[in-house]
């Protein structure tokens, strides 16, 4: 079965401070794991995905295969960044598309 | 060009009530997706349609809710006799529908359902 867990409903850091939103899956092939983001009144969006092992908006995540993780890092936090943010896995087979979220973690940043 | 576009963007209706809701997905993407959002359950799957394919709708949680996809385009989700619990805010998204990284699932605003 597929499951994702992010073991914090709320974080709350002081601005300029590192941020670590946690992410582990359970997944018995190879998935691809993606962050989403849902900033206040805004659509839940793409932030990043783990093939791309690209930085955005100043965060990333390795996916590590050893802890079944893919946690998310910005090591200076901004206001900006309080938001809704998902982790999700998708099966990597063909033909599985669909995604499994995570319950989300509200990140506030304090100023 | 428009993003994926959901009406109505909120529902009040009564228990026991059917409501529809639709999903335009952006021109030229042949998947569609429709998630749930709910306090306490995060985001659920629900149902997925790829081109002509059958739709998987592993994701439905009773045989109360539906969906249809016309002309491979449009989307309705269909809730009969509508309980407490089906309350919640129902997210459609649609991508190219291709394997691999580059199938990003956009997603559209959301309709919020509130049954009393």
């Amino acid at each position: 079965a597929q499951r994702v867990t992010q073991p914090e409903k709320l974080l709350s850091v002081f601005k300029g401070a590192p941020v670590e939103l946690k992410c582990n899956y359970s997944y018995s092939g190879s998935p691809e794991l993606f962050w989403y983001v849902q900033y206040s009144r805004q659509r839940l969006q793409l932030l990043l995905r783990h093939i791309s092992r690209e930085s955005i908006k100043g965060f990333t995540a390795d996916l590590n295969k050893g802890e079944t993780s893919f946690h998310l890092k910005k090591p200076f936090a901004q206001e900006e960044d309080s938001a809704m943010y998902y982790c999700a896995l998708r099966g990597g087979i063909q033909g599985a598309q669909k995604l499994v979220f995570g319950q989300g973690t509200r990140l506030t940043i304090n100023p | 060009g428009a993003g994926v576009s959901q009406s109505p963007s909120n529902k009040v209706t009564e228990k026991g009530k059917d409501v529809e809701l639709r999903c335009d997905p952006i021109s030229g993407h042949t998947a569609l997706y429709w998630y749930r959002q709910s306090l306490g359950q995060g985001l659920e799957f629900l149902i997925y349609f790829q081109g002509n394919s059958a739709p998987d709708k592993s994701g439905l949680p009773s045989d109360r809710f539906s969906a249809e996809r016309t002309g491979g385009s449009v989307s309705t989700l269909t809730i009969q006799r509508t309980q407490q619990e089906d309350s919640a805010v129902y997210l459609c998204a649609s991508s190219l529908g291709i394997a691999g990284g580059l199938n990003e699932q956009f997603f559209g605003p959301g309709t919020r359902l509130t049954v009393l």
